[in-house]
């Protein structure tokens, strides 16, 4: 069973510009949630994917946007960088997106935005 | 709304000794409540759940939690601390009607040899 798998592992951007971050969920799950860990907190939802519709979103403006593809795999695009965008994103898979299904986390993608 | 609270922000045990690392929560409803502990440059690892029924709930590593709903707590405990505890756990809630897993500051645990 292969467990989520986050790429890059590691991005550096400036400010205005676009980032793309992908992440492949974990066999058999077709929810997909993303997340952002700024330094020393916890992580802040962004939004949730199942079955390639948007499930769910927090408190992100619309430069955040994503995709979930036919095989539930998924983007985060983050448009019009700013400095407070450097945080380390995580994306997690779930069974559904029942609230009782514990979320499996990929390892972040580090982004820095100079 | 719903909300975690972790009120240590750094909790310090010796190997071999009981640990506990504390929760709290505020969620309209039933609370869905979740540990999951990061290491360095790691993604978070799914503990332990309580969902429903019995108030203790056992997860992985020797790790179980307590939902205490007159308290509003989840606390995190294990019997005795090994040194590979060392990383920094979170506590999450969500509720039934909700995407979004809501998560603490997290708490820094250090297992002293």
């Amino acid at each position: 069973e292969t467990g989520v798998t986050q790429s890059p592992t590691h991005l550096i951007k400036t400010r205005g510009q676009q980032v793309t971050l992908r992440c492949s969920s974990q066999s058999g799950h077709n929810t997909v949630s993303w997340y952002q860990q700024a330094l020393g907190q916890g992580p802040q939802f962004i939004f949730q994917y199942y079955r390639e519709e948007e499930n769910g979103r927090g408190n992100f403006p619309p430069r955040f946007s994503g995709l979930q593809f036919p095989n539930y795999s998924s983007e985060l695009n983050v448009n019009a960088l700013e400095l407070d965008d450097s945080a380390l994103y995580l994306c997690a898979s779930s069974l559904t997106g029942g609230a009782t299904n514990e979320q499996f986390f990929g390892p972040g993608t580090r982004l820095t935005v100079l | 709304a719903q909300s975690v609270a972790q009120p240590e922000d750094q909790v310090n045990v010796a190997e071999g000794n009981p640990l506990t690392v504390k929760c709290t929560y505020s969620v309209s409803g039933n609370p869905y409540l979740f540990w999951y502990v990061q290491y360095p440059n790691r993604g978070l690892q799914f503990l332990l759940k309580y969902i429903t029924g019995d108030n203790l709930v056992k997860g992985s590593y020797g790790f179980e939690a307590e939902f205490n709903k007159s308290q509003t707590s989840f606390h995190l405990k294990k019997p005795s601390a090994l040194v590979s505890d060392s990383a920094l756990y979170f506590c999450a809630v969500t509720r039934g009607s909700a995407r979004q897993l809501t998560f603490g500051s997290g708490t820094q645990l250090t297992v002293l040899p």
